[in-house]
């Protein structure tokens, strides 16, 4: 059971605009800053928002990221079929002194 | 470019031990904190452990806390992970990645391709 809660899937068909959640609690959403990761099959994870709502350079700004409270999200608009991955939220976690993931969306592209 | 290459892995025995490296190129590595975050075949990310620029600071998960130890030569630009008395459910993809500052709370903003550790008889 991961302690940041998130949808196990999402889907969406080209074009569309997804959201995923990410809740968590004062201890971690609440008072930290929120990452984002994209896994594409196979491969690393890459940083896709930092900071809540922050684009790393080179990551395209379809992306973008919020928090509110004790939750944030992801939103993808102009969805593409490349946009097909995991995406994972985290936050330091001061309780537990160490990071917490959320267990992990898989995003259908349709 | 920042690359984190990660070494170590392979098959060992439950009870085995095993010590990952990572070597660090492209940045100042003794500026900035560290962490090795895993995930088990088919399974989600589970962070391991974190370790600040001078070493002083290091931090478990409960997973593994009092098995694992993680530790760093910034002489060499590189991260460890000893890990002893290992269990079937340590097996995983051992990720190595670097943190966006010097506080083990920074995020980690870059990640190596991973190397894979098996427990099993």
């Amino acid at each position: 059971q991961s302690v940041l809660t998130q949808p196990p899937s999402a889907s969406g068909t080209p074009g569309q605009r997804v959201t995923i959640s990410c809740s968590g609690s004062s201890s971690n959403i609440g008072s930290k800053s929120v990452y984002w990761y994209q896994q594409l099959p196979g491969t690393a994870p890459k940083l896709l928002i930092y900071n809540n709502n922050q684009r790393p350079s080179g990551v395209p700004d379809r992306f973008s990221g919020s928090k509110s409270g004790t939750s944030a999200s992801l939103a993808i608009s102009g969805l593409r079929s490349e946009d097909e991955a995991d995406y994972y939220c985290a936050a330091w976690d001061d309780s537990l002194s160490g990071w917490v993931f959320g267990g992990g969306t898989q995003l259908t592209v349709l | 470019e920042v690359q984190l290459l990660e070494s170590g892995g392979g098959l060992v025995q439950p009870g085995g031990s095993l010590r990952l490296s990572c070597a660090a190129s492209g940045f100042t590595f003794s500026t900035y904190a560290m962490n090795w975050v895993r995930q088990a075949p088919g399974k989600g990310l589970e962070w391991v452990s974190g370790i600040s620029t001078g070493g002083g600071a290091t931090y478990y998960a409960d997973s593994v806390k009092g098995r694992f130890t993680i530790s760093r030569d910034n002489s060499k630009n590189t991260l460890y992970l000893q890990m002893n008395s290992l269990r079937a459910e340590d097996t995983a993809v051992y990720y190595c990645a670097k943190g966006e500052g010097y506080s083990s709370s920074s995020g980690m903003d870059v990640w190596g391709q991973g190397t894979t550790v098996t427990v099993s008889s």
